[in-house]
C-alpha cells in the first residue's frame, strides 16, 4: 500500500522555467511534508518542509503547496536551474512518527 | 566534517555471507534509521531505534538486523545476504523532539551489491 506516490518519475525544464514536481497520499492523518533533493552518489538533503496547518511555504525558489482537501502536495522551483537537476523525494509523515517517502522524480534542467 | 558517516560506501559481497554495514553520527540526535533504495520504489524503512535502548522494525525488516552500539552508532547486519538485497543503503538520524514534527538528516549511502 503506497501511501505517497509521486507519479512522474522524471521531468525535463528549461533553465529559467518553472519545475513543478507533484506527490499525492492517501493517508489523511499525515500532518507533516517534506521534500528532499538527491544527487548521484550522495544522501538525500532536506529541502523544504510544510505543516498542515499551512496551504502554502516558501523558501527562496523554493515553494510547497499542499491541498488537504485533494491530499495533493507540489514543490514548484521557480527559475529553475541546472545545478537544481537531481531526484527529489516527498515524504509525509504523523506528529513525532516516522516519514513515509514516494517513490522520487528525476527533475532534469537543461541550459 | 560530515555529520553522518556511513562505511563501507560500496560493498561487493556473495550470496550466503554476513555483512555488517557501519553508521555513526556527530549530531547529537537520538534517533537513528536505515533506508534502501531500490530504482521506483523510493526510500523503504528497514529498522529504527528512538534510544540505546529502542530498536523497531520497519516496513522491510526480513533478512535484516541491527544494534545500536551507543546513541551515535547504529549497525545493520544481513545475515545471509541473497541477490536482492542489492541496494543503496542509507542511515539517517533526527532529533527526537517529543510532539514535534521533525526532519531526518541523511548519510552519504552504501552501494551494496551481492552476487
Amino acid at each position: 500500500d503506497q501511501q505517497v506516490k509521486q507519479n512522474s518519475p522524471s521531468l525535463s525544464v528549461q533553465e529559467g522555467r518553472i519545475s513543478i514536481l507533484n506527490c499525492d497520499y492517501t493517508n489523511s492523518m499525515f500532518d507533516y511534508f517534506l521534500w528532499y533533493k538527491k544527487y548521484p552518489a550522495e544522501g538525500p538533503t532536506f529541502l523544504i518542509s510544510i505543516s498542515s496547518i499551512k496551504d502554502k511555504n516558501e523558501d527562496g525558489r523554493f515553494t510547497v503547496f499542499l491541498n488537504k482537501s485533494a491530499k495533493h502536495l507540489s514543490l514548484h522551483i521557480v527559475p529553475s536551474q541546472p545545478g537544481d537537476s537531481a531526484v527529489y523525494f516527498c515524504a509525509a509523515a504523523t506528529s513525532g512518527s516516522r516519514l513515509t517517502f514516494g517513490e522520487g522524480t528525476q527533475l532534469t534542467v537543461n541550459p | 566534517d560530515a555529520d553522518v558517516t556511513q562505511t563501507p560506501r560500496n560493498r561487493i559481497t556473495k550470496t550466503g555471507k554476513r555483512i555488517m554495514l557501519e553508521c555513526s553520527q556527530t549530531k547529537g540526535h537520538d534517533r537513528m534509521y536505515w533506508y534502501r533504495q531500490d530504482p521506483g520504489l523510493g526510500l523503504r524503512l528497514i529498522y529504527y531505534s528512538f534510544d540505546v535502548k529502542d530498536i523497531n522494525k520497519g516496513e522491510i525488516s526480513d533478512g535484516y538486523s541491527v544494534s545500536r552500539q551507543a546513541q551515535a552508532k547504529f549497525s545493520l547486519s544481513l545475515e545471509s545476504a541473497i541477490p536482492n538485497q542489492t541496494a543503496l543503503y542509507f542511515c539517517a538520524t533526527s532529533a527526537g523532539l517529543a510532539g514535534l514534527q521533525e526532519t531526518q538528516y541523511f548519510g552519504p549511502g552504501t552501494r551494496l551489491l551481492v552476487l
